[in-house]
């Protein structure tokens, strides 16, 4: 069974809407990546989140770590084609921080 | 500053044949790693190398292996492929560990596809 759980697996919104792409653990994060890939292509960090509370933005970015560190939320503002792509979020646990796991993956596609 | 590079980009092989890909890590990466992309079934993590030895690997069977060289560059070796063997390959490196968390960049990775 996946560690992590992504939601939604796929979206498609409209050029200029806000989206938010879910993941959640049964355990709790030591810390917690998000990185787009880009169909069939490799994956390009975005953010990590290590603190509970935390937020961090780059662009239109924005992605939040919960109180319990248990789940983050990645919103896009004012989204654009160059957003299109597949979003993960990947973690390790926390006494084997080296050993990385990844949820499925959400796909994301923006119509002009 | 040259990102991680992997090669070749797209391979194909038959059923019980081997394969080695490559990797090399970002000047002055120490930590090599390797993911496999199969379809459907996201990103799993292959194996670990640091400073030339193999740190850990996941859940995989022996059949593959790897080695780290001198450079830091690493290879990838899959013997006796299987068909659910065709994926992408990613490899990603970090800079030396620390005991805490090393951002990790990747390469561009390897489509393998087994026929």
């Amino acid at each position: 069974s996946q560690e992590l759980e992504q939601s939604p697996q796929s979206l498609i919104v409209q050029e200029g809407k806000n989206l938010t792409i879910n993941c959640t653990s049964s355990k709790t994060l030591y810390g917690l990546y998000w990185y787009k890939q880009k169909y069939g292509e490799g994956l390009i960090f975005l953010m990590m989140l290590q603190k509970g509370g935390e937020e961090k933005s780059h662009e239109k970015i924005t992605a939040k770590l919960d109180e319990k560190k248990q789940q983050s939320s990645l919103h896009i503002t004012a989204s654009q084609p160059s957003h299109a792509g597949i979003y993960l979020c990947g973690a390790a646990p926390r006494y084997n921080f080296n050993k990385f796991y990844f949820g499925s993956g959400t796909k994301l596609n923006v119509k002009p | 500053e040259a990102g991680v590079t992997q090669s070749p980009t797209h391979l194909i092989k038959t059923r019980g044949q081997q394969v080695t890909l490559r990797c090399s890590p970002i000047s002055g990466h120490t930590s090599v790693y390797w993911y496999q992309q199969a379809l459907g079934l996201g990103l799993q993590f292959l194996l670990w190398y640091d400073e030339g030895e193999e740190r850990n690997r996941g859940n995989f069977p022996p059949r593959f292996s790897g080695r780290q060289f001198p450079n830091y560059s690493s290879e990838l070796n899959v013997n006796a492929l299987e068909l659910e063997d065709s994926a992408l390959y990613l490899c990603a490196s970090t800079s030396a560990y620390s005991g805490s968390y090393n951002e990790q960049f990747f390469g561009p990775g390897t489509r393998l596809t087994v026929l």
